[in-house]
């Protein structure tokens, strides 16, 4: 079955770090793009990251750009997304999801998004 | 970033009616390609999003086929035959072409 497990969720201050990994089971790991969508409290999606299958290229939404690290370890089946410099608005549910944005030859594709975790919890407050 | 509208916000709908969602694009959502990366999420209450259609009109596996996607440029529109009980949920419509990617604001369905 295919599976995303995502965890590391919590209570952040306002400025702080948070990491999220996320594991991947059930398919191989190493051939997909992957991401992290966010929701906040009672709001829709937002795409936040990618990265590519090898992990040599990362993309970020302007919110989340220079603040938030996205990596991944085919070895291990995991990808995370390290977040710093937290703010009250980045408060929401974060899901890794398989598939997201690539460029191939200059061209923005975003493909998949076609197995979702089940979600972490990410709150920012003092 | 493309703005994806969806209508309407809340759709209340009867069981083994049918029920239509509408979202529009501000720009084209044809690709560099001739593809049109237009695919709609089905989130039933405390889950995470399912991805229902993807390109327009392609059901994703498992995805029973009562629900259907169709559109072309800026007006898409996902349509159930006939509502069932697990059908209730936030639909969220979600565009692919254009960097960023970028979501609808969803539409509520829930049973009248």
């Amino acid at each position: 079955e295919v599976q995303l497990l995502d965890s590391g969720g919590g209570l952040g201050q306002p400025g702080g770090s948070l990491r999220l990994s996320c594991t991947a089971s059930g398919f191989i790991f190493s051939n997909y793009v992957m991401s992290w969508v966010r929701q906040a409290p009672g709001r829709g999606l937002e795409w936040v990251s990618s990265i590519s299958d090898t992990g040599g290229d990362t993309y970020y939404a302007d919110s989340v750009k220079g603040r938030f690290t996205i990596s991944r370890d085919n070895s291990k089946n995991t990808v995370s997304l390290q977040m710093n410099s937290l703010r009250a608005d980045d408060t929401a549910v974060f899901y890794c999801v398989k598939g997201g944005v690539s460029f191939l030859r200059g061209t923005f594709y975003c493909y998949g998004l076609d197995v979702w975790g089940q979600g972490t919890t990410v709150t920012v407050s003092s | 970033d493309v703005v994806l509208t969806q209508s309407p916000l809340s759709l209340p709908v009867t069981l083994g009616q049918p029920a239509s969602i509408s979202c529009r694009s501000n720009q084209s959502l044809v690709h560099s390609d001739g593809d049109t990366y237009l695919n709609w999420f089905q989130q039933r209450p405390g889950q995470s999003p399912r991805r229902l259609i993807y390109a327009v009109s392609n059901r994703a596996s498992g995805v029973p086929d009562r629900f259907s996607g169709s559109g072309s440029g800026t007006d898409f529109t996902l349509k159930i035959s006939r509502v069932e009980a697990e059908d209730v949920g936030v639909y969220y419509c979600m565009q692919g072409t254009h960097w960023p990617p970028t979501f609808g604001g969803g539409t509520k369905m829930e049973i009248k």
